[in-house]
């Protein structure tokens, strides 16, 4: 298995709601990512995870809150998002520091979020 | 200015044609180089990925590196309409596994 699950694929959530974004990998990485993409820009990092733990938080708002409940799986917790928060939410992985982490992050397909 | 910078286009080329794509960068601790392309509303797809300066092939695609001058490229042999993406550059240092990207560049090969 090469690849990043993510799901849902689309989301509209209003603002007052919660929902989560879903992301899993089965190659053995223990490095895991969450970015936000919007139209014609590059990925813009939010989290790093690195051995289930939070290694990184890119000075990310509070509604949006990350979990690594194990090295396979990573969520991303949404509430009170804003109408700016809709963009598209690429999750990564990529191989540990310790493995040697020489290759580049495998992406997802993404969550294409609108925020109403 | 930007650690990472690459044109955005978009570039317009002949079905056939030689595609060249670049990044120019400052940080000369970056080791690790990649490219990504990206079709609209997907994740990005690693094409190439090299370490330090050289070349790399793999069918149609070459990646090189210039380290002397802060220079990579990547060049696409034979383009087909199914080559027009977004190509995104991004490399890293031997320090950790952050990947600072390009704003990327479109593509488009028509037929």
């Amino acid at each position: 298995d090469t690849e990043v699950t993510q799901t849902p694929k689309h989301l509209v959530m209003g603002m007052t709601n919660k929902k989560s974004l879903k992301c899993e990998q089965h190659m053995g990485h223990r490095a895991m990512y969450w970015y936000k993409q919007k139209a014609k820009k590059p990925p813009e990092l939010m989290f790093v995870y690195s051995y289930e733990k939070l290694s990184i938080n890119e000075s990310v708002p509070s509604r949006f809150s990350p979990e690594c409940p194990n090295s396979s799986l990573l969520n991303l917790h949404l509430h009170a998002l804003q109408p700016e928060d809709s963009a598209l939410y690429l999750c990564a992985s990529s191989q540990g520091l310790r493995e040697g982490g020489n290759y580049g992050y495998t992406f997802g397909s993404g969550t294409r979020l609108t925020v109403v | 200015q930007k650690e990472v910078e690459q044109d955005p286009g978009p570039l317009s080329v002949p079905e056939g044609a030689i595609v060249s794509l670049n990044c120019t960068y400052s940080n000369s601790a970056f080791q690790y180089f990649m490219w990504y392309r990206q079709y609209s509303r997907k994740g990005p797809e690693l094409l190439m990925y090299t370490y330090s300066s050289g070349n790399k092939e793999d069918g149609r695609f070459t990646a090189q590196v210039d380290k002397s001058s802060k220079y990579i490229s990547l060049f696409i042999r034979d383009s087909q309409p199914s080559d027009s993406a977004t190509y995104l550059c991004a490399m890293r240092n031997n320090a950790g596994n952050m990947l600072t990207f390009g704003g990327g560049t479109r593509l488009m090969v028509k037929p």
